[in-house]
């Protein structure tokens, strides 16, 4: 079983649609949870870091779930400018492990 | 102020030859962090720099990949008799330290023909 599993992809959805991705980890003592955006042939890029709390971006919301050992990044209203790969990412010990990524296509 | 920078962008190299990868991390970061990104897959944890000492080099995939980091500045990556499943995009990052938010370079491309 992989560390980190993110839904396969990619997703193609209408512009203004709202879009969901899911990730699970293995690692209960893991310890911080980020989002990043990965944008073709670029380097990562910090979206936001997910707490137990929730927390919300403008458009974007992620929530963590210890229990489940869940996290998830909601995306409404959807722009062009949101496609790209995300990918989820948890820090443990001195690793930090990054999902395969989802795709995202944002169709006008 | 300057971000991460990596260099070379690019690396062409035959099989079995030895290379060398740089990384400046921003200023004041004493983490750093190497990955290895293969297409269509997340990056993969290589090894992680605080200060001049790796804290955790578990990710090294063997003994032909070393890193360096001699005044906690600067880091390099190297790879003796290099292999062609070696060719991947080879990402740095830095952070002000553990758990915080790292800012990753553009990558050096490494093609091993």
């Amino acid at each position: 079983r992989k560390e980190v599993e993110q839904d396969p992809g990619p997703f193609n959805v209408p512009e203004g649609a709202t879009v969901a991705f899911n990730c699970t980890y293995s690692n209960s003592a893991s310890q911080s949870f980020f989002w990043y955006r990965q944008d073709c042939r670029k380097e990562p890029k910090l979206l936001m870091s997910v707490y137990s709390s929730g927390n919300e971006d403008g458009r974007f919301t992620a929530q963590l779930n210890r229990a489940s050992q869940y996290i998830s990044l909601l995306i409404r209203d959807s722009k062009l400018s949101d496609s790209a790969t995300y990918l989820c990412v948890v820090t443990g010990g001195f690793k930090t492990i990054f999902g395969a990524g989802t795709r995202l296509f944002v169709k006008a | 102020g300057a971000g991460v920078s990596q260099t070379p962008s690019n690396k062409v190299t035959e099989k079995g030859k030895y290379v060398e990868l740089r990384c400046d991390p921003i200023s004041g970061h004493t983490a750093l962090y190497w990955y290895r990104q293969s297409l269509g897959q997340g990056p993969e944890f290589l090894i992680y720099f605080q200060g001049t000492g790796a804290a955790d080099d578990s990710g090294l995939p063997n003994d032909r990949f070393f890193a360096v980091r001699p005044e906690g500045s600067v880091s390099t990556l190297k790879i003796q008799r290099t292999e062609r499943g070696d060719s991947a995009v080879y990402l740095c990052a830095s952070s002000l330290g553990w758990g915080e938010t790292q800012y990753f370079g553009p990558g050096t491309r490494l093609l091993v023909l």
